[in-house]
């Protein structure tokens, strides 16, 4: 596709579930973000691939927040044992490289815990 | 570390009058700064950057910030605002490691 593409666009889980979310980057961008939105907060960084380096996960809240980044494309986003203060819209950018601060970013990925 | 903040939550200006959305930074080294805007059910969108050279920088959509060293800030301003720029803007930094770190985010409100 043109655009950075999430899913699911919407995800109502349970609290103690695991669940998983999806980026797919656009083509050829090497470099790829997970951020976090939570109502009336900012954008806040999870992690960052670039490339075949190590990620750095500076920004992961906890370790019950898991992401990995498959043939440098596709990510996924893991969060285990969900609690209520995991709802938010959880935003996948990419772009070019590590230089190019251009980022484009999906829709999101609204995710509430009950 | 590096950061930005956003002072305004929210920021109400008339249609027509110029607007300015605030940012400040705090970097080490050479700041390289940008803004976003994210308008209602759309994605976040890039606008404008800020790497080096004339200190006032043109963006998308006639918005334009203005990089001042000496108060630290990088301010988004536009001559005339529009009903249509109502949305959310958020300032960034590039940090060391080259990734973004986003400000808390400016709702604007531009009335009829």
């Amino acid at each position: 596709g043109a655009g950075v593409s999430q899913s699911p666009s919407n995800k109502v889980t349970e609290k103690g579930k695991d669940v998983e979310l999806r980026c797919d980057p656009i083509s050829g961008h090497t470099a790829l973000y997970w951020y976090r939105q939570s109502l009336g907060q900012g954008l806040e960084f999870l992690i960052y691939f670039q490339g075949n380096s190590a990620p750095d996960k500076s920004g992961l809240p906890s370790d019950r927040f898991s992401a990995e980044r498959t043939g440098g494309s596709v990510s996924t986003l893991t969060i285990q044992r969900t609690q209520q203060e995991d709802s938010a819209v959880y935003l996948c950018a990419s772009s070019l490289g590590q230089y190019n601060e251009k980022l484009f970013f999906g829709s999101g990925t609204q995710l509430s815990v009950l | 570390a590096q950061s930005v903040a956003q002072p305004e939550d929210q920021v109400n200006v008339a249609e027509g009058n110029p607007l300015t959305v605030k940012c400040t930074y705090s970097v080490s080294g050479n700041p390289y700064l940008f803004w976003y805007v994210q308008y209602p059910n759309r994605g976040l969108q890039f606008l404008l950057k800020y790497i080096t050279g004339d200190n006032l920088v043109k963006g998308s959509y006639g918005f334009e910030a203005e990089f001042n060293k000496s108060q630290t800030s990088f301010h988004l301003k536009k001559p005339s605002a529009l009903v249509s720029d109502s949305a959310l803007y958020f300032c960034a930094v590039r940090d060391s490691s080259y990734k973004l770190i986003f400000g808390s985010g400016t709702r604007l409100l531009v009335r009829p």
